[in-house]
């Protein structure tokens, strides 16, 4: 395993409210990526960061936001949940962007919006 | 992006070998070909991948159609333990020497049954 650590793992919150999920790394890796995962659509790409302070978006970012103050955290906020963000959500790691290099990913946060 | 074509289900007996299928016709010459796979309630996790040639590794080997259009993840021997969503991904070092961050993008996979 990687050393990648997801908090909390499940989390039940209101409409409304904001959340945020923290994504925990021990591999020094410099790339950090937020997917999210729903029936049909597989795992699509919410944000990702290649360095401290270093973010943009990806195909499916509008209703999150992320920040990286340090390389061993990234965290994804939700900062008016709907029920349209009931997902499971993975963080994942890249030591580089070389094409050789593997992606490692958490166990996921199971997230249900009420 | 090149986009990448697989079954959406296979399935297999235990011991038997299992051979996975992946179109890619519009592959561009830098892509490189990966193979990730998630067990049931965990997050996907690094198969293989290639470019060219064909690739073996612990896990799986994985055959390159010499036009590049198509490759096969093969599993020699499954268990039950290889019962999983199976994807296939194209990786693009980024144009005009750019980057691609290493972001990846995941088709609906096959998920592979495997019976004992």
């Amino acid at each position: 395993d990687a050393g990648i650590t997801q908090s909390p793992r499940h989390k039940v919150t209101e409409t409304g409210t904001p959340v945020t999920l923290r994504c925990h790394q021990t591999e020094n890796h410099r790339y950090m990526y937020w997917y999210r995962q729903d029936p049909g659509h597989g795992l699509r790409l919410i944000h990702y960061s290649y360095g401290v302070k270093d973010t943009d978006k990806g195909e499916v970012s509008d209703g999150y936001s992320v920040s990286r103050s340090k390389t061993e955290d990234f965290l994804l906020t939700l900062e008016s949940a709907t029920s349209s963000q009931t997902s499971v959500y993975f963080c994942a790691t890249l030591a580089s962007d070389t094409v050789n290099t593997e992606a490692f990913f958490g166990q996921g946060t199971r997230l249900t919006v009420v | 992006d090149a986009k990448t074509t697989q079954p959406n289900s296979m399935e297999s007996n235990e011991e038997e070998p299992v051979h996975l299928p992946c179109n890619h016709s519009t592959i561009s010459g830098t892509d490189y070909i990966h193979w990730y796979r998630q067990l049931p309630s965990q997050g996907p996790e690094y198969v293989i991948h290639g470019l060219t040639s064909n690739v073996n590794n612990r896990m799986a080997s994985l055959a390159i159609a010499e036009d590049r259009k198509s490759s096969t993840l093969i599993l020699h021997r499954a268990t039950l333990r290889d019962a999983a969503v199976y994807y296939c991904i194209l990786r693009d070092v980024g144009g005009a020497g750019g980057t691609s961050y290493g972001k990846l993008t995941f088709g609906q996979g096959t998920i592979l049954t495997v019976h004992p």
